[in-house]
């Protein structure tokens, strides 16, 4: 069984601080990851992805991927109470059809 | 920006009953797929659909379900005969590309309540 796994927290930070979201797979053929925010009732809200090995920034956010390691992590840098949601991580599988296999999700709590 | 719409936002049906329901995908794009959500779990892949045809399936995506896009722009979820357990939310997505270097794009989803 393909697997995407997340640690489902919270994670609390207070504001102005770094959150690290951290993501683990199991199918070594998924070639790219995304993450995406979602607000409690609310749809999936794409973030960022990534398909290469390293960093992809994109303003206060940051992508790290390691294929060697299986992990993908998120960094939010000035973490501000707007961004207290579920942080989910999707791996597209090696089927090429499309299909993302989604992780549990983070819930992040940013105090004020 | 352009977006995925979905309709109807909330959707309740009697267990049995036959429920569609519908996404207008993003119009340049031209893979479409839908995930659904049980209260508290993780999101879950149904189908992909490319040029008029599935593209792949998962699990629970048996027998009841069927997908179409009778037009240029509408793509439907069928639930021929629903039960408890398909109460969820049921998200659309689509795609330009295959998603390899290329994101999918959610709509807001449909809250489906079977009674």
């Amino acid at each position: 069984q393909k697997e995407v796994e997340q640690n489902s927290g919270p994670l609390s930070v207070p504001e102005g601080a770094i959150a690290s979201l951290n993501c683990t797979y199991s199918d070594r053929g998924s070639q790219s990851f995304f993450w995406y925010r979602q607000y409690s009732g609310k749809s999936p809200e794409l973030i960022m992805f990534i398909y290469s090995n390293g960093d992809k920034e994109d303003g206060r956010f940051t992508a790290q991927l390691n294929k060697a390691s299986q992990y993908v992590s998120l960094l939010i840098r000035d973490s501000q109470p707007s961004d207290s949601a579920t942080y989910l991580c999707a791996g597209h599988g090696s089927s090429n059809t499309g299909k993302l296999i989604f992780g549990q999700g983070t819930t992040l709590q940013v105090k004020p | 920006e352009p977006e995925v719409t979905q309709t109807p936002s909330h959707q309740v049906t009697q267990m049995g009953q036959e429920v569609i329901l519908r996404c207008v995908p993003i119009s340049n794009h031209l893979y479409f797929y839908w995930y659904r959500q049980i209260l508290g779990q993780k999101v879950e892949f149904l189908v992909s659909f490319y040029n008029n045809e599935i593209s792949e399936k998962s699990e629970i995506f048996d027998d009841q379900f069927s997908v179409e896009r009778p037009d240029g722009s509408n793509f439907t979820l069928k639930i021929r005969s629903t039960k408890l357990e398909d109460s969820a939310m049921y998200f659309c997505a689509s795609s330009e590309q295959l998603p390899g270097n290329q994101p999918q794009h959610f709509g807001d989803g449909t809250r489906l309540s079977i009674l």
